[in-house]
């Protein structure tokens, strides 16, 4: 089975902090995501991954850098937390094929909150 | 710009019975579309994947259907359980992978 893992369930931060949140796939996919989810807006996408050490911008991606070192993880830094940024945030990895792109296995979540 | 709608927003029905969840999207250019599961609080388990050359697929008492020419695809959840209450999310795949989600369908299966 594939497994995404995520560093945290619950993470409380103070505004201004740098926050990391981790992210492990065990499948040697190559697409990596973040996705914030908020009530009323549904799930945005922030950044993703083809490859090592390659980014892109999703739809929201202000206030928010990613690193990709390693092909089984995606790192996701909220560079100084706002109060803005308190949401559920979800992993989730892909593989690509000869259709295109394959199923995207999603993380438990992370549930950020910033006081 | 890709849009995901899903109809209706919320349904309640009495267990054992089957039922339709929408989900329609303004842009035909999809790689595949995606139906999720989320109970409240967690992650998203994926249900079926349709590539875009499909027209359906089906797992166990789940159908999902594709149709890519009119924006269109249903959840068919035959014989529903309690179990089966959750919010039920499809989302299309873009370029570059990502994914276009909807706001969902929040289901509940009375005992």
């Amino acid at each position: 089975d594939v497994k995404v893992t995520q560093s945290s369930r619950y993470l409380v931060k103070r505004t201004g902090e740098k926050v990391f949140l981790e992210c492990v796939q065990d499948m040697d996919h190559e697409n990596m995501f973040w996705y914030r989810q908020d009530p009323g807006l549904g799930l945005r996408l922030i950044y993703f991954s083809y490859d090592v050490k390659m980014k892109e911008k999703g739809d929201i991606p202000e206030g928010y850098s990613v690193s990709r070192e390693k092909k089984e993880r995606f790192s996701l830094i909220l560079e100084s937390a706002s109060t803005n940024q308190t949401s559920m945030y979800l992993c989730a990895s892909s593989s690509t094929g000869g259709a295109g792109y394959n199923e995207q296995f999603f993380g438990p979540g992370t549930r950020l909150t910033v006081l | 710009k890709q849009e995901v709608t899903q109809i209706p927003a919320a349904l309640s029905v009495p267990e054992g019975e089957n039922l339709v969840l929408n989900c329609s999207f303004t842009d035909s250019a999809i790689y595949n579309l995606q139906w999720f599961r989320q109970d409240p609080g967690k992650g998203l388990t994926s249900l079926l994947l349709i590539q875009s050359s499909q027209r359906e697929q089906t797992s166990g008492r789940l159908n999902a259907s594709l149709d890519k020419s009119s924006g269109r695809s249903t959840l068919y959840i035959a014989a529903s359980q309690p179990g089966d209450s959750a919010t039920y999310l499809c989302a299309v795949c873009a370029q570059g992978g990502k994914l276009i989600f909807g706001q969902g369908t929040e289901l509940s299966v009375k005992p």
